[in-house]
């Protein structure tokens, strides 16, 4: 079936430095990319959606120069969290659809720690 | 505003038993609702879904209900089992302005199943 690989799968980095998560569809071509968020013990919150060749669309209360996110290719998105801060430790999830309108495919997820 | 609304969220079931998910939505938009099973720092993976012209979709152990009127969908599980404990996101897909549709998740229902 369809995987979407996420790395790093966790990372811990210090205040003030930027990181950088990929998603990259492995056999198949993503057009589109979800981005979430999940804080402990809480729901998915989507951050925006990336679209190949186009700029990336945020939800409300995301600040786009924080969290800049890039879809250079069909296969590959990133999610690059700049001048990290201890708020911004979180578990971050990928997800492109595929296949019909109705498919989804999610990444591992990203265990950020900010120290 | 929470679209998409687990009220419970944890529930223990004895093994062998039903175990039975609830999940309550706000948004008439949405007709497609799906059903996602996730462990601790793994992305969700897909359980099942259900188009809102159904009510009803079974696979194996698993059957979702969905009540429109009421706008409410559950999941049911049986028999269940220790393998099935995790959280347990509802997630709910409706017409979006861009070419693919988003999700919108509920908070989860952790399941443990006892043996």
């Amino acid at each position: 079936g369809a995987v979407v690989s996420q790395h790093p799968s966790w990372v811990i980095c210090k205040s003030g430095t930027s990181v950088k998560i990929e998603c990259r569809s492995l056999d198949f071509q993503a057009t589109t990319m979800f981005w979430y968020r999940q804080f402990p013990k809480q729901s998915l919150m989507l951050m925006a959606t990336s679209n190949e060749g186009s700029k990336a669309t945020y939800e409300q209360g995301v600040e786009k120069d924080k969290f800049l996110i890039n879809h250079a290719s069909l296969t590959l998105s990133t999610l690059t969290v700049t001048s990290a801060h201890p708020e911004d430790s979180s578990f971050y999830i990928c997800s492109a659809p595929q296949g019909g309108d109705y498919g989804y495919t999610f990444g591992s997820g990203t265990r950020l720690t900010v120290v | 505003d929470q679209q998409v609304k687990q009220n419970s969220p944890s529930l223990s079931v004895q093994e062998g038993r039903i175990s039975i998910l609830n999940c309550d939505y706000t948004n008439s938009m949405f007709d497609y609702f799906l059903w996602y099973k996730k462990y601790p720092a793994e992305g969700p993976t897909f359980l099942i879904s259900i188009s809102s012209i159904k009510d009803k979709n079974e696979d194996g152990r698993f059957t979702v209900f969905l009540n429109k009127s009421a706008k409410h969908l559950s999941l049911h599980i049986v028999p269940s089992q220790p393998g099935d404990s995790a959280v347990y996101f509802c997630a709910a897909s409706g017409i979006s302005s861009g070419s693919a549709r988003q999700l919108t998740f509920g908070s989860g229902t952790q399941l443990t199943v006892l043996p």
